[in-house]
């Protein structure tokens, strides 16, 4: 059992938008700015996708978008592309010993 | 451009030790945190712990406390994670992943490396 909440899967047709939500407590994503989500397609390492919940890296698509409210962070894709067919997981701060928590992931689909 | 090389996939005895390198180039490699993550088979990844390469200090997260330790040579740009006392469930790809500076997110990952645990 993860200790952050996401849906398994989620799907969209392509240019659709799709959001994966990721629902901790007030002790890591309601408590700290550090929420961060990361992209893993089959066997490869993941890639960060937004850091801070709202912070895109340098070279990451302005199609990948994050929020939160509350113990809820949200990631949003916008303009669904078949390479967005992926692994999603959130990650945040915690201020548990174990400093990093991580989601469950979530499979995308692009129907 | 930021590298993190890991070393190569390792096949180990249940109750043995393994120790998994992580070689940094393209950046300062005293000046960011390493984190180390795994991700078993079919499953989720699962945050171990962290080092400071500049003051070598950790944190291990609860369920590693005992079995995990992190260390690094500033010399050779190197990160190690040293897990032991392994058991079959230990069996899973280890991650590096240089943080971005004062945060928790990690902005380059290592390739992996595979560590099968088995009799």
């Amino acid at each position: 059992q993860s200790a952050l909440t996401q849906p398994a899967s989620v799907s969209g047709s392509p240019g659709q938008s799709i959001t994966i939500s990721c629902t901790g407590t007030s002790s890591d994503v309601g408590g700290y700015k550090y929420v961060s989500w990361y992209q893993q397609h089959p066997g490869k390492a993941p890639k960060l996708m937004i850091y801070d919940v709202s912070n895109r890296p340098s070279g990451v698509s302005n199609r990948f978008s994050g929020s939160k409210s509350g113990n809820t962070a949200s990631l949003t894709i916008s303009g669904l592309q078949a390479e967005d067919e992926a692994d999603y997981y959130c990650s945040s701060y915690t201020s548990s010993t174990t400093l990093v928590v991580f989601g469950g992931g979530t499979k995308l689909t692009v129907l | 451009q930021v590298q993190l090389v890991q070393s190569g996939a390792e096949v180990k005895k249940p109750g043995a030790s393994v120790k998994v390198s992580c070689k940094a180039s393209g950046y300062t490699f005293i000046g960011y945190y390493m984190h180390w993550v795994r991700q078993a088979p079919g499953q989720g990844l699962e945050w171990m712990g962290q080092i400071n390469p500049n003051s070598g200090g950790t944190n291990y997260a609860q369920k590693f406390q005992g079995r995990v330790t992190m260390t690094r040579d500033t010399s050779i740009s190197t990160a190690y994670m040293e897990l032991s006392r392994l058991r079959s469930d230990d069996t899973a790809v280890y991650y590096c992943a240089k943080v971005l500076y004062g945060d928790y997110g990690g902005d380059y990952w290592g390739q992996g490396t595979l560590v099968t645990v088995s009799s």
